[in-house]
């Protein structure tokens, strides 16, 4: 089944402690974002990505950081997590020209 | 600045009253507009994408147009399960996309 997998679902944590939120996708995509989505702000995008080793800030990204070595994975590191940073967060792929992003089922990220 | 701007926050209809929701945008050099459905706890799902002015997509009873500086998704018929947040993105010419806040749909029966 082609779809984008993300891990872990939720995620408790405490300020400072550093953390990944893995991506994995099967289909191949060339273009492979991540977002958080807050109430009130709707979806803002923190990286993207339009192939391996080529990744590009979005609107919002203070505080992470990304890497892209293999195509199909496109990990969300918070070196040192604030309480601001709770949030629900996506990753997202597609192919590049094709429009239409399959996003992931979602984390959600609480740091106290 | 390149934004998207939904209208309305949020829409309640009967079962059977077709409606539309709105997305206005101002982007330099668009490259595509995208409309997504989301359920609650979960991922936005694709619907459609659209590329120029005049275009029009359907799906089911949902049917998405695109003007110059604004695209339309026209519900006709709805049922509940049609209830869902509906989110527009724009792609710009620098692949940034940028999403909107969405429309809260919300179809009693």
């Amino acid at each position: 089944e082609a779809q984008v997998t993300q891990n872990p679902r939720y995620l408790i944590t405490v300020t400072g402690k550093k953390l990944t939120v893995t991506c994995s996708q099967n289909m191949n995509h060339e273009y492979m974002s991540w977002y958080r989505q807050d109430p009130g702000l709707g979806l803002r995008q923190i990286y993207y990505s339009m192939n391996v080793e080529v990744t590009d800030k979005g609107d919002v990204p203070e505080g992470y950081k990304v890497s892209r070595k293999e195509k199909r994975n496109f990990p969300l590191i918070l070196e040192s997590p604030s309480p601001n940073q709770t949030s629900l967060y996506f990753c997202a792929s597609s192919l590049i020209g094709e429009g239409g992003y399959t996003f992931g089922s979602g984390t959600r990220l609480t740091v106290v | 600045e390149d934004q998207v701007t939904q209208s309305p926050e949020a829409l309640r209809l009967q079962e059977g009253e077709s409606s539309s929701l709105n997305c206005s945008y101002t982007v330099s050099g668009l490259r595509g507009l995208f409309w997504y459905r989301q359920d609650p706890g979960k991922g936005p799902e694709f619907l459609f994408t659209l590329y120029s002015a005049g275009e029009e997509k359907e799906k089911e009873r949902l049917k998405a147009t695109l003007t110059k500086k604004e695209s339309f998704l026209h519900i006709t018929a709805p049922k509940p399960e049609d209830s869902a947040t509906y989110l527009c993105a724009v792609q710009a010419g620098d692949d940034k996309i940028i999403f909107g806040k969405g429309t809260r749909l919300h179809i009693l029966p």
